[in-house]
């Protein structure tokens, strides 16, 4: 099986700019879940969507967004983007239960200038 | 709210010794479900193992093994005979249900040859 893969793996943006990440989840799973990693905050939850709807919704601003589609593949969107949102965010695809191991890919890599 | 407290930024070990990260978390659950990640350098994240709270059995995967400690609310893991390919950052990481997943902010263990 395709491991999880994540489009573009880098991306370099201005501040102001609103920017789309992609995500493509391992077949047959249900679930994705997005992660902001800095090495100030650590891995952070951004949310969750299990079947197409938003399962688990972390402690972001609403300029983070996110959906999903109905092949489980998933999308994140930051608009208005700020310095401070620099970061590796990372998504992770599992069946959907709670003891099911996450699959992480690889990343994207976002520089904002 | 849950919490993943790991106390050691940084460890090291020598090739083929054994090492104990440490992992604290606190939760009012009683079931629930314990992971430790691998990040290595550059490359995905990966699971290590996993510890469901309702088994009283310690969680063994090859060379990886934890010591879970529910009253104590600690999930050790402990790396036995380590090899160059264990040089990663190790996330401890909690979740309860469907409810997002809580990670650490991480042990970044050295391998020295």
């Amino acid at each position: 099986k395709a491991g999880v893969t994540q489009t573009p793996r880098y991306l370099i943006k201005t501040r102001g700019q609103q920017v789309t990440l992609s995500c493509s989840p391992i077949s047959g799973h249900r679930s994705v879940s997005w992660y902001q990693q800095t090495p100030g905050q650590g891995l952070q939850f951004l949310f969750e969507y299990f079947s197409e709807t938003q399962r688990n919704k972390g402690n972001f601003p609403g300029r983070f967004s996110g959906r999903q589609f109905s092949n489980s593949r998933s999308e994140m969107n930051v608009s208005t983007l700020e310095l401070g949102d620099s970061a590796l965010y990372l998504c992770a695809s599992s069946l959907g239960r709670a003891a099911d191991t996450q699959y992480f890919g690889p990343g994207t890599r976002l520089t904002v200038l | 709210a849950q919490t993943v407290t790991q106390s050691q930024p940084e460890m090291s070990v020598q090739e083929a010794e054994t090492v104990t990260l440490s992992c604290t978390y606190d939760t009012s659950e009683s079931d629930y479900y314990l992971f430790w990640y691998k990040q290595p350098p550059s490359r995905q994240m990966i699971l290590v193992i996993r510890q469901e709270a309702y088994k009283q059995q310690n969680a063994t995967e090859n060379r990886f093994s934890v010591n879970f400690q529910k009253a104590a609310k600690s999930f050790s893991l402990k790396i036995s005979d380590s090899q160059l390919g264990d040089a990663a950052m190790y996330f401890c990481a909690y979740r309860k249900n469907n409810n997002d997943m809580r990670f650490g902010a991480g042990t970044r263990l050295t391998v020295k040859p």
